[in-house]
């Protein structure tokens, strides 16, 4: 059974900081790796996907990368911002037909001014 | 907006009391989903539907609890009977048929049983 793990649970940083959230997974037979952002009591926002086929995917001051084979995603936040806080979710799917993803816990982050 | 919806976003109810949850997906996304997610936790799959077909039931989804989606479009999610451990915030999804594309998610119903 795939188990997501997001380290670190909870992170605080001043604004403009340089940060890596990081995500790992148990059977590194996935499809596709997805981040999102989640903000207190709202749904999900989707950041970037990235297929098992790539080694990364950016938007703006976002990058994830992907490296299957020992289980990790990380997603680094350049010049971080107080709009940034949030909770960084990453979910996996793997191959077998039903396309259910399986999240970790997230990572919730405050960045303060 | 052509974003997913879903109605109410909030929900009070007393323990025992039957709730209907509604999902609206983007009106081309074949493939509609619910989770539920707990405080400090990620989402936990529930069931998704391909069209008007329910093709998945995670072992979360008890007896209780019922999700439809008749004419292909709009899904409804109802919970029978309602217990405190129901409370939750209840989130829809939709995509595309296929692996490759992503899921997009509604804003989501948070459910307190009282």
């Amino acid at each position: 059974k795939q188990e997501v793990t997001q380290i670190p649970a909870a992170l605080s940083v001043p604004e403009g900081e340089n940060l890596v959230l990081n995500c790992s997974f148990t059977d590194s037979a996935i499809y596709n790796l997805q981040w999102f952002r989640q903000d207190p009591g709202k749904g999900l926002t989707s950041l970037l996907l990235i297929q098992s086929s790539q080694r990364e995917q950016t938007s703006g001051r976002l990058n994830a990368s992907l490296d299957k084979s020992s289980g990790r995603s990380t997603l680094y936040i350049a010049a971080s911002q107080p709009g940034d806080s949030a909770t960084y979710l990453c979910a996996v799917r793997q191959p077998g037909g039903s396309y259910i993803p399986t999240f970790g816990r997230g990572t919730s982050l405050i960045v303060h001014p | 907006d052509t974003g997913v919806s879903q109605n109410p976003r909030h929900k009070i109810t007393k323990r025992g009391q039957n709730v209907t949850f509604r999902c609206d997906p983007i009106s081309e996304h074949n493939r509609l989903y619910w989770y539920r997610q707990t405080l400090g936790q990620g989402p936990e799959f529930l069931t998704y539907f391909q069209n008007e077909a329910q093709l998945e039931k995670s072992r979360l989804l008890s007896d209780r609890f019922s999700a439809e989606r008749p004419k292909g479009s709009f899904s409804t999610l109802e919970i029978q009977r309602t217990e405190q451990g129901d409370s939750a915030m209840y989130l829809c999804a939709s995509s595309l048929e296929g692996d490759l594309y992503e899921q997009y998610f509604g804003p989501g119903t948070r459910l307190t049983v009282t």
